[in-house]
């Protein structure tokens, strides 16, 4: 069975720079990407973006210019970073498996979340 | 990009039905993902591919579409549905994921 682990400061001042990391265990790493969602307190979800094994990424048009993902295929991993944080970036953050198929029919979704990290930003 | 809209809040009684609903553009490309969101926990797939349920899913939970429209109906609500409820899907670009702004649901 697939399982998420995550981890990273929960705890930021503003213009620092959220790091967070999620470890695959079980099941396979290739052949997916894998993704970063986060959730203000009290509202919705929110798309961060995507990596595979391969490097390649998809980032939330929105939040392009401050976030980088990173993967380490060999230890199993992948990382998020957030640059320049600002209150705005409050929230629990997520890390997912994505699959996403194009045919016959186009289908998206996330079945594996990691458990999720609480970040607070706050001088 | 697009977005997806759902209404923010729903209730229903115990043991009857309820359908919560997500509108948008990329619904006519994609087909509808759905999550179920308890307080404190994560989300949970309850439905992909507009219309199925992961192992472990009840099958009071089914998923219908039509045009820009997808649906989540839950026959016979139970206590445990209470929740909050996210439609998904990718954008029309092929590139932003949306997530719509999400149902609470409340079992009476």
């Amino acid at each position: 069975q697939v399982q998420l682990q995550q981890w990273g400061a929960g705890l930021l001042k503003p213009s620092e720079t959220l790091s967070l990391t999620c470890v695959v265990n079980g099941g396979p790493f290739s052949g997916y990407y894998w993704g970063w969602i986060r959730q203000p307190p009290g509202k919705g979800l929110e798309w961060i973006g995507e990596i595979n094994h391969s490097g390649n990424t998809k980032y939330n048009s929105s939040l392009k210019s401050r976030v980088t993902l990173s993967v380490e295929t060999s230890k199993r991993q992948f990382s998020l970073t957030v640059s320049s944080v600002t209150a705005a970036d409050t929230a629990v953050y997520f890390c997912a498996r994505v699959t996403a198929v194009t045919a016959p029919k186009h289908y998206y979704y996330m079945d594996v979340w990691g458990e999720g990290t609480s970040v607070t930003v706050s001088s | 990009s697009s977005e997806l809209t759902q209404d923010p809040a729903l209730s229903v009684a115990l043991g009857q039905t309820v359908t919560i609903t997500c509108r948008g553009d990329s619904l006519k490309t994609y087909l509808t993902t759905w999550y179920q969101q308890r307080p404190g926990q994560a989300p949970r797939l309850v439905i992909y591919g507009t219309n199925n349920r992961p192992s472990g899913i009840p099958d009071r939970l089914s998923g219908s579409s039509s045009g820009n429209t997808a649906s989540l109906t839950i026959t016979g609500a139970q206590a445990d549905d209470e929740a909050d409820y996210y439609c998904n899907s990718r954008d029309t670009n092929d590139q932003d994921v949306l997530f719509g702004g999400g149902t609470k649901l409340t079992v009476l």
